[in-house]
């Protein structure tokens, strides 16, 4: 199945630190959603990105949709403990959807 | 409100044999779609079923079916199966599907082929 690459795969950060992931695609997109799965858990929704150039705020967390619809970030700034999990993009076409390959975030106290 | 309930969570078939996994989505909710989890191939979307219409489907064999009844419940078989088939089977329910707006997941049914 199409998949995207999600950067970096894996991340270790000392609790404080900020963290991105990256979610690109080759396609212009319809819109991007993002999701997190906590560890042996299933992915529970955190935010719908639609506009070109979009940015929305969760608390510690930023989202940004690209100025050409293809690419997309997520920021958590001060990472804490409970933002342990994976993170994935999930992106509409129009016509397919597919999920990034996710960014495992590890926080060590 | 209870949440998107999938059973059975835990399954071990045999090669050859085929399996029935069951989801009950979130009350109101008309769209159900199915998602095969894997550490190699990650999040796959199987198909998605609205108001007992198969409305997309992803690429996967045929060996891989669903339904969807009146009551907006939702199965998916897979037949033949395959070693390759183990996996965590998800499935998520929005009011209106189509990929515009929050999908609520399941717990996931895990499947072993042995």
């Amino acid at each position: 199945g199409q998949q995207v690459m999600q950067i970096p795969q894996y991340q270790h950060v000392q609790e404080g630190e900020d963290f991105t992931t990256y979610c690109n695609s080759s396609t212009t997109l319809s819109n991007i959603q993002w999701y997190k799965q906590r560890p042996g858990g299933h992915p529970v929704f955190l935010i719908q990105l639609v506009k070109s150039g979009e940015v929305k705020k969760q608390k510690r967390l930023t989202f940004q949709f690209g100025e050409a619809k293809k690419n997309s970030s997520l920021h958590i700034t001060a990472t804490q403990t409970t933002d342990v999990g994976t993170y994935f993009c999930a992106l509409n076409t129009g016509n397919q959807f597919y999920f990034g390959t996710g960014t495992s975030l590890t926080v060590i106290p | 409100k209870a949440g998107v309930t999938q059973t059975p969570r835990y399954l071990i078939k045999t090669r050859g044999q085929q399996v029935t996994l069951s989801c009950s989505p979130i009350s109101g909710h008309r769209s159900v779609s199915w998602y095969q989890q894997t550490p190699g191939q990650g999040l796959q979307f199987l198909f998605e079923y609205f108001s007992e219409t198969q409305r997309n489907k992803g690429n996967f064999p045929g060996r891989f079916s669903g339904r969807q009844f009146s009551n907006s419940r939702s199965e998916m078989n897979v037949s033949t199966l395959e070693l390759g088939d183990s996996a965590l089977y998800l499935c998520a329910s929005s009011p209106a599907g189509g990929w515009n707006t929050e999908a609520f997941f399941g717990q996931g049914t895990r499947l072993t082929v042995v």
